[in-house]
């Protein structure tokens, strides 16, 4: 079974402070994602990534930036914590494939509270 | 760009039939997948189609139009651990997935 996992599952920060999300997989999947989930509003995309320190923009980018400096890990930082960045983070992985395979795997989440 | 629209909520009774419709306009299609999320949980692979027709899975089946923009999840035989949010989201040959805002259905005894 693909396995992701996220280093925390819930956090509490202060305005202004640097966030770091951490997020790894075991299946050695190419594909890496940050997601960010708000009620009403689904799923966005922050950020992903196709292959080791490479990165794309998703749709959110704003206030965000990743790291993969390995293919198993994918960090996201948030360098300045802001209120309206409290939300659920999500990291997925896939193959890079097409079709079927770019079936997205999730880890359990990030309950973030900015304060 | 992708719009996808689906139901916002739905309800129905322990051990009845429920279908939750998927609407989309894309600038690409690459298959439309169908994931499962329980409250405070990750979302959870449930089904893909890419041609048209009835994909069956136990009690889930999904259905695909790609000339209409248009998929159906069915839940038969609906019991309480059904309960969840249920999202559609369409590949486009990028890599990423586009998904809808989820469907939230509660299932009653």
């Amino acid at each position: 079974d693909v396995k992701v996992t996220q280093s925390s599952r819930y956090l509490v920060k202060r305005t202004g402070e640097k966030v770091f999300l951490e997020c790894v997989q075991d299946m050695d999947h190419e594909n890496m994602f940050w997601y960010r989930q708000d009620p009403g509003l689904g799923l966005r995309l922050i950020y992903f990534s196709y292959d080791v320190k490479m990165k794309e923009k998703g749709d959110i980018p704003e206030g965000y930036s990743v790291s993969r400096e390995k293919k198993e890990r994918f960090s996201l930082i948030l360098e300045s914590a802001s209120t309206n960045q409290t939300s659920m983070y999500l990291c997925a992985s896939s193959l890079a494939g097409t079709g079927e395979q770019e079936t997205q795997y999730f880890g359990p989440g990030t309950r973030l509270l900015v304060l | 760009g992708q719009n996808i629209d689906q139901p916002t909520e739905m309800t129905a009774t322990e051990g009845a039939i429920v279908q939750i419709n998927c609407t989309y306009q894309t600038s690409g299609f690459n298959g439309l997948f169908w994931y499962q999320q329980h409250a405070g949980e990750a979302p959870t692979f449930l089904s893909y189609n890419v041609l048209d027709g009835l994909e069956e899975k136990g009690r889930f089946s999904s259905f695909l139009s790609r000339s209409k923009g248009y998929s159906y999840l069915l839940l038969k035989e609906l019991q309480m651990k059904d309960s969840a949010s249920y999202l559609c989201a369409v590949g486009s040959n990028d890599y990423k997935l586009s998904f809808g805002a989820g469907t939230t259905v509660t299932v009653r005894a």
